[in-house]
């Protein structure tokens, strides 16, 4: 049973290129948290996603930031027209369900992260 | 105020010592609460859950005050495998929107 799969582990993008970060939840879980966490900072929740719909995300940068999670295939983060500011680590965690906090059910399983580098 | 604070440290001890930290959080509505570890450009794991009775993992014991709203997190015999960044993290409510909120963590490192 493979964990929550994120691809690339590394990304080198120049200025105002566009970079894609994929996540694949874990087996059985529907739902996706991005969270991105800069140098020596804790994590910053971004977006939160359930198939073909995002439900909260009122973490998001206004623009240039989008994510999606399609019926089928993994969740995408896009950036576009990066800055230096966007280098960080882009952690993708999954759960299986929300709104029962005392079953343990809503507990994240995290990627190995996406470390995004802006020359 | 932040909606979860932490001690960022670092917190220094030697190995074998006993330490806490304390994690506090704002909104009174919170349900759920929990530990995880991070190492060092790695990502964050679960350590443990804590429930209102208090709960103990081996040499791991964590602790939930409602009424201050804090929650807690001991660790006795420290062993050098021990340092890392640990991260306290509170689920805000029972909404599908809700959001899972991270501390900044706090810094432990276990000198021989």
């Amino acid at each position: 049973n493979a964990g929550v799969m994120q691809n690339p582990r590394h990304l080198v993008r120049r200025r105002g290129q566009e970079a894609r970060l994929r996540c694949s939840p874990m087996k059985g879980h529907s739902h996706v948290y991005w969270y991105r966490q800069l140098p020596e900072e804790g994590l910053k929740f971004m977006v939160y996603l359930q198939k073909e719909n995002i439900i909260d995300e009122s973490g998001m940068p206004k623009e240039r930031f989008s994510a999606e999670f399609p019926k089928e295939g993994p969740s995408i983060l896009r950036i576009q027209q990066v800055v230096r500011g966007d280098s960080a680590a882009y952690f993708c965690a999954s759960s299986p369900q929300t709104g029962q906090p005392l079953s343990g059910a809503n507990v994240l399983t995290f990627g190995a992260g996406s470390r995004l580098t802006v020359l | 105020r932040k909606e979860v604070e932490q001690d960022p440290g670092p917190f220094n001890v030697p190995e074998g010592a006993t330490v806490a930290f304390n994690c506090t959080y704002s909104n009174s509505a919170s349900q759920s609460f929990f530990w995880y570890r991070q190492d060092c450009r790695k990502e964050p794991k679960l350590l443990m859950s804590v429930y209102s009775s208090g709960n103990e993992d081996g040499r791991f014991t964590a602790q939930l005050n409602r009424a201050s709203q804090y929650i807690s997190l001991l660790i006795r015999d420290s062993k050098l495998s021990d340092s890392a960044t640990y991260l306290c993290v509170v689920n805000s409510g029972y909404s599908s929107a809700s959001k899972i909120i991270f501390g900044s963590g706090t810094r432990l490192s276990i000198r021989p």
